[in-house]
Parts: structure tokens; sequence; C-alpha cells
């Protein structure tokens, strides 16, 4: 099986712009979940989406946002970048209600 | 704030040597995971194991947990070059099964 893909690996944006992310999980996968990576606050949850719907939310503010497809692709988008949301993406898949996540490689964004 | 901390923050060997890093968390969980991530890279999923287990083992990786002093440990045994990474703990709790990330131990395996 294909493992979970994101797109694009790299972008620079400019604070205030908005960003939109790809993630396409494993097939057969219904849950995907997304996560920010900084040095300074290490790896934290933003949400879960399952079946189109948010399951789970973490503690980001509403600039950050997502959405499912019905074929389980999801996007996130974050809007009026700031230059603390320089940060590697992953985005993480699973069966659902699997507690085992398959994650992608990532995408590192990067705001000026 | 971070539900696991590894310990140590890094770990730096030579080739052959065994590598342990442990995880501490604060609330009871429903299980704990160990997951690797390779510079700048994914995470890739390791071992998972459940509150009433109390060992479990992958290849050379050897996990223990120990629910009542709050802890876990991770071990690699003969290590390798290509096991340098970064290796994190994730705790679930409560009725969600969504982890919670340490900030994870730098291990340098040197040839």
């Amino acid at each position: 099986k294909a493992g979970v893909t994101q797109t694009p690996r790299y972008l620079i944006k400019t604070r205030g712009q908005q960003v939109t992310l790809s993630c396409s999980p494993i097939s057969g996968h219904r849950s995907v979940s997304w996560y920010q990576q900084t040095p300074g606050q290490g790896l934290q949850f933003l949400f879960e989406y399952f079946s189109e719907t948010q399951r789970n939310k973490g503690n980001f503010p509403g600039r950050f946002s997502g959405r499912q497809f019905s074929n389980s692709r999801s996007e996130m988008n974050v809007s009026t970048l700031e230059l603390g949301d320089s940060a590697l993406y992953l985005c993480a898949s699973s069966l659902g209600g699997s507690v085992e996540q398959y994650f992608g490689p990532g995408t590192r964004l990067t705001v000026t | 704030s971070q539900q696991g901390e590894e310990d140590p923050q890094a770990l730096s060997i030579q080739e052959g040597e065994n590598a342990t890093m442990n995880c501490s968390y604060k609330t009871s969980i429903n299980n704990l995971q160990w997951y690797r991530q390779n510079s700048g890279r994914g995470l890739v999923h390791l071992i998972l194991i459940r509150s009433n287990e109390r060992e479990k083992h992958s290849g050379r990786l050897r996990v223990t947990l120990d629910t009542s002093k709050k802890s876990s440990s991770l071990l690699i045994t003969a290590s390798r070059a290509a096991d340098t990474a970064s290796y994190f703990c994730a705790t679930a709790t409560g009725g969600s099964y969504i982890p919670t990330f340490g900030r994870g131990t730098s291990l340098i395996v040197h040839p």
C-alpha cells in the first residue's frame, strides 16, 4: 500500500497570506489527523477528521481549519499567517478508532 | 503542557551499544506508544503498549511500562548508525485515543 502523502513538501509564505496543505491517507484509512511540530512547542495536535466530520480538535486559534473529502483526502488551511506558524505540519492517518497512526513526511512551512 | 516527557533529551552512543530512553507521564493512560522520527521527516510507529501490559518486544526493541511509577522505557539493543533519530513517546488518556507527544529523545549512534 502507498503511504501517507503530503503536498507540497516545502512552502514559503509571507505574513498575512493564507496557505492550504493537502494530505492523502493510506487507502482504506478514514481518519486523518493533523499535527504542528515546532522546536519550541514540540508536536501539537491540531484536529482529526473522520468520514468528512471533524471529530476532535486541539487548542489552536480559528485561523487553523481543515476539511475532509469523501475519498478521505484532507486539507488544512491557515489564514492570516504569522511568523509563529512556521513549522513542520504532519498529517497522520489511521483506520479510525485505531490508536496506531501512520504519518506522512510533512510539509515544511516557512513564514517570512 | 506535555503529558509525556522523555529522558534524556539527547543520547550519543557507539554502534553496537544499547540505548535506553525513558518516558514519564502525569496522568493515568490507556496506552503508550513509541515513535521514531528521522531528521525533519514524518514519524514512524514503533510499538504500542497498553496499560495492562508490562513489556513488549519488537525485533531489537523492548518497551516496558510501569503504571505505578507512570513511566516507560524503550531499549534499543545492538544499535546501528541507522537508528540515529528522535524518539517520542505518546500517551492517550481518559476516553480519548488522540496521542499526546513528549518532546523526544535525540539519539545519535556513531559508526
